[in-house]
């Protein structure tokens, strides 16, 4: 079965230093992945999408890469600021044919704390 | 209002009770997703309409049942819940299409409790 695996539940660090998340996948060969963020009691909130053709996607101080051989993406957040805390999800695309409206697969979440 | 809305934002019910949990999405999209996120687990994808046609359902038990009556309204109907159904419902929708790869946005959620 499809399986998505962020490399961990939690993740201190230091502000101004850069964080590193990991999203690993098996069984799968999504056409995109995305990257949301997750406030406590509130909706994901998108921040990324990288194609499966697309080796890096930059975004102000976020940078997600997507590498299809090793089936891993890692998201970067550059100059780390305790704004930044909070949990990020990586989800993969479930391909149906109906009209292309594609379901997410999603990982647990990084729980990222960014500490003053 | 702007975005994705959902009504209740809270609920509890009883195991017997039925209730109804609304979407409404206000940015033009033809696709409409319901998501459950239970503690300590991912997302986890119920149903998927597209251009108002359910085009999957994730093996989600019949005591849920959702209805599309537009491309903007999205309802979950609930009866005869298990207390393990508590959770935070979350609707999404995005501008699907042949080859389009776009985004989804979601509402802040219905916390849901049964007793």
């Amino acid at each position: 079965s499809q399986k998505i695996e962020q490399n961990s539940e939690a993740l201190n660090i230091q502000e101004g230093k850069t964080a590193t998340l990991t999203c690993n996948y098996t069984n799968y060969s999504p056409a995109y992945l995305q990257w949301y963020r997750q406030d406590p009691g509130r909706g994901p909130v998108f921040l990324l999408l990288i194609r499966e053709n697309e080796k890096e996607k930059r975004k102000e101080r976020l940078k997600v890469t997507f590498d299809t051989t090793l089936k891993q993406s890692l998201f970067h957040i550059t100059a780390s600021q305790p704004a930044d805390s909070a949990t990020y999800l990586c989800a993969l695309d479930q391909m149906y044919s109906g009209g292309g409206a594609d379901g997410l697969t999603f990982g647990k979440g990084t729980h990222l704390i960014i500490q003053p | 209002e702007t975005g994705v809305t959902q009504t209740p934002r809270h609920l509890v019910m009883g195991m017997t009770n039925k209730k109804s949990l609304k979407c409404e999405q206000h940015l033009g999209h033809n696709a409409m997703y319901w998501y459950k996120q239970s503690a300590k687990k991912p997302l986890e994808l119920m149903f998927v309409y597209s251009l108002e046609e359910r085009v999957e359902n994730n093996s989600v038990p019949s005591r849920f049942s959702p209805e599309c009556p537009n491309s903007s309204h999205l309802f979950l109907h609930l009866h005869t819940l298990q207390p393990e159904d508590s959770a935070l419902y979350l609707c999404a929708s995005s501008q699907a299409g042949p080859d389009v790869y776009n985004e989804q946005f979601f509402g802040p959620g219905t916390r849901l409790t049964v007793l």
